[in-house]
């Protein structure tokens, strides 16, 4: 079966770093995805990871390995606009993609 | 703004009526995909189309169907619905038929709502 695990809510500071982590047990393994999703908008990219190690973008960072069926998502210097659900989303060997339940950010001032 | 056109942002109906959804892909995107997001919950995967053809099937119950037309557009079809069936409707798009790190772009949605 498909299985993806993510906290369902974090907090943080204005200005601070929060990790959101995401693990997962699918049907093979094709790729991460993570998303960005602020309330009843369209999720929209951030990163993808398909071998280990850590990508950086900016302010955003994603890390994968794939022996522990992890990733985490790394937000730096935070900001109110962050504020947002956050989606990781694996690809299977089907090239289907399967994704989490999402982890709600609030950044507070 | 991703490309992916929805249409229509918002549709309010009742128990036992059908709708149909829209979508047209980025230009040049031959796979459509739906997926449904009901309060609090992550994204469900219902169906996907590459190129006309109905390539993978996730979740979808038996009153839904969608096709994907020659223009490449798509439609997504509810019938006999539920108010169990209220949720946003998403559409996302990808160049080719999935995988090899395509990114899926997503539609603003369709907010629907039974009543």
């Amino acid at each position: 079966g498909q299985n993806i695990d993510q906290p369902t809510e974090m907090t943080a500071t204005e200005g601070a770093i929060v990790q959101i982590n995401c693990t997962y047990q699918t049907s093979g393994f094709n790729g991460l995805f993570w998303y960005q999703q602020h309330a009843g908008e369209a999720p929209t990219f951030l990163s993808y990871n398909v071998l280990d190690g850590l990508e950086e973008k900016g302010r955003f960072s994603s890390f994968l390995s794939r022996s522990k069926g992890y990733s985490y998502l790394l937000l730096k210097e935070l900001q109110m606009k962050d504020s947002a659900s956050y989606l990781c989303a694996v690809v299977d060997y089907g090239q289907n993609f399967v994704f989490g339940p999402g982890t709600r950010l609030s950044v507070l001032p | 703004d991703s490309g992916v056109t929805q249409t229509p942002k918002h549709l309010i109906t009742a128990t036992g009526q059908r709708v149909t959804l829209r979508c047209s892909p980025r230009s040049g995107d031959l796979s459509v995909y739906w997926y449904q997001q009901s309060l609090d919950q992550g994204l469900q995967f219902l169906i996907q189309y590459y190129n006309g053809e109905e390539r993978a099937k996730g979740n979808i119950l038996e009153r839904f169907s969608a096709q994907q037309f020659p223009d490449l557009h798509s439609e997504l079809n509810l019938s006999s619905l539920e108010l169990g069936d209220s949720a946003l409707y998403f559409c996302a798009s990808s160049a080719g038929s999935g995988g090899g790190g395509e990114k899926l772009f997503f539609g603003s949605g369709t907010q629907l709502s039974v009543l």
